[in-house]
């Protein structure tokens, strides 16, 4: 079946350093979808990626959807302590089953 | 406009007992699906309900099973418990029959099972 692999497990940056996750699935997607979830809360949707190549930015965050549509990365520039929390990649094949990668925990030394 | 919402917020059982959660979609979305979220991984996919009934299902086993009302809230019911369903389990709702979807979250119900 489908699945999703995310590295790296772990990121402690500095603040104001940059960060970048990176998103591999082993079939190509329809979609893929980034979510971020904060210590003890529920995932939150943060965006959606649907056409081979492209690229959305929100702030300080970029997204990018592979040409082949089977791997993505979040890049945040400049970190904040408000970044802290781990982030998902969840990718949709044909079906609308979301599958999820194991995330991304980020935690920020002010 | 209220968001997903889900309850209880918590739960203990014991090994062997049966648990029912509950959600609430989103106004105006029609399709919930549930997530198990062990510690420290990403939400597992356990099935989805549309029009009252189950349209996907993960790898879960017959013990979780699921119900959707005509108002689209859904209860997941899970059946003789072990201590590796000790999760927090997730509801998300979507308002679409397509692909792309946007799946909104509930706070989810931390299940203990001792």
């Amino acid at each position: 079946g489908q699945q999703v692999m995310q590295i790296p497990q772990y990121q402690h940056v500095q603040e104001g350093e940059d960060f970048t996750t990176y998103c591999n699935s082993s079939t190509t997607l329809s979609n893929i979808q980034w979510y971020k979830q904060r210590p003890g809360g529920h995932p939150v949707f943060l965006i959606q990626l649907v056409k081979s190549g492209e690229v959305k930015k929100q702030k300080r965050l970029t997204f990018q959807f592979g040409e082949a549509k089977k791997n993505s990365s979040l890049h945040i520039t400049a970190t904040q302590t408000t970044d802290v929390g781990t982030y998902f990649c969840a990718g949709q094949g044909g079906s609308e089953k979301l599958v999820f990668g194991k995330g991304t925990k980020l935690t920020v030394n002010p | 406009d209220a968001g997903v919402t889900q309850s209880p917020t918590h739960l203990i059982k014991t090994r062997g007992q049966q648990v029912t959660l509950r959600c609430s979609p989103k106004s105006g979305h029609d399709t919930v699906s549930w997530y198990q979220q062990a510690l420290g991984q990403g939400p597992q996919f356990i099935f989805q309900y549309y029009e009252e009934e189950e349209r996907q299902r993960g790898n879960f086993p017959d013990r979780f099973s699921g119900h959707q009302f005509p108002n689209y809230s859904s209860e997941l019911n899970v059946n003789a418990l072990l201590l590796g369903d000790s999760a927090l389990y997730l509801c998300a709702s979507s308002g679409g029959q397509g692909l792309g979807e946007t799946q909104y979250f509930g706070p989810g119900t931390r299940l203990l099972v001792l």
